[in-house]
């Protein structure tokens, strides 16, 4: 079955401890994306990347990292975090940049 | 620089009737795309249209239609005779080929009361 995987779905953890939330897609697309979803400011992209090891930065990267070394994985990692970091986040793949992106189920991140 | 507005946060209907979701879109790009995605209750995000920007013909998919108009830069999504099952947020996004990244709107959050 195509898909995107996230894990973990959901976590909670304090401030300043490293966390990594991985992403997996098993379609071979080339873009893949992190965005952020908050009440009222709907998807923001943090990172996302165009193929192995091309990445940049979307609107919101402060406080993120990203890495692809494989075409399937696109992990994000919060080095420090902090509570206004605390949010939904979702991973996408698309073939292309111009295609619709098929997203993960998401990843519930509270940080105390 | 690129950004989508969607003016309506919420919107409520009573079953079977119409509704129109508004999205309005700012890129100076000539080649750009725009998607509608749906947010039911569960969370997940599904996609549910691509238009590029070289066709600007009206689609239909069942009670689902979007008219794309560039001369208002507008890509609106109609829900004929609304279902419960049709209660979500939707989103509208644009994506262009000179920067790579995607845009999303604030989103609207449809009810349908039964």
């Amino acid at each position: 079955e195509a898909q995107v995987t996230q894990n973990p779905r959901y976590l909670i953890t304090v401030t300043g401890k490293k966390l990594t939330v991985t992403c997996s897609q098993n379609m071979n697309h080339e873009y893949m994306s992190w965005y952020r979803q908050d009440p009222g400011l709907g998807l923001r992209q943090i990172y996302y990347s165009m193929n192995v090891e091309v990445t940049d930065k979307g609107d919101v990267p402060e406080g993120y990292k990203v890495s692809r070394k494989e075409k399937r994985n696109f992990p994000l990692i919060l080095e420090s975090p902090s509570p206004n970091q605390t949010s939904l986040y979702f991973c996408a793949s698309s073939p292309k940049q111009s295609y619709e992106q098929y997203f993960g189920p998401g990843t519930r991140l509270t940080v105390t | 620089a690129q950004k989508v507005t969607q003016a309506q946060t919420e919107i409520s209907v009573v079953e079977k009737e119409d509704v129109t979701l508004d999205c309005v879109y700012e890129t100076r790009d000539t080649t750009y795309y725009l998607f509608w995605y749906k947010q039911p209750p569960s969370g997940e995000l599904v996609f549910l249209i691509r238009r590029n920007s070289f066709d600007e013909q009206n689609e239909i998919s069942g009670r689902y239609s979007w008219n794309f108009q560039k001369s208002t830069s507008s890509f609106n999504f109609t829900i004929t005779a609304s279902q419960v099952v049709d209660s979500a947020v939707y989103f509208c996004a644009l994506s262009t080929n000179t920067g790579n990244q995607f845009y999303f709107g604030t989103g609207t959050s449809l009810t349908v009361i039964p």
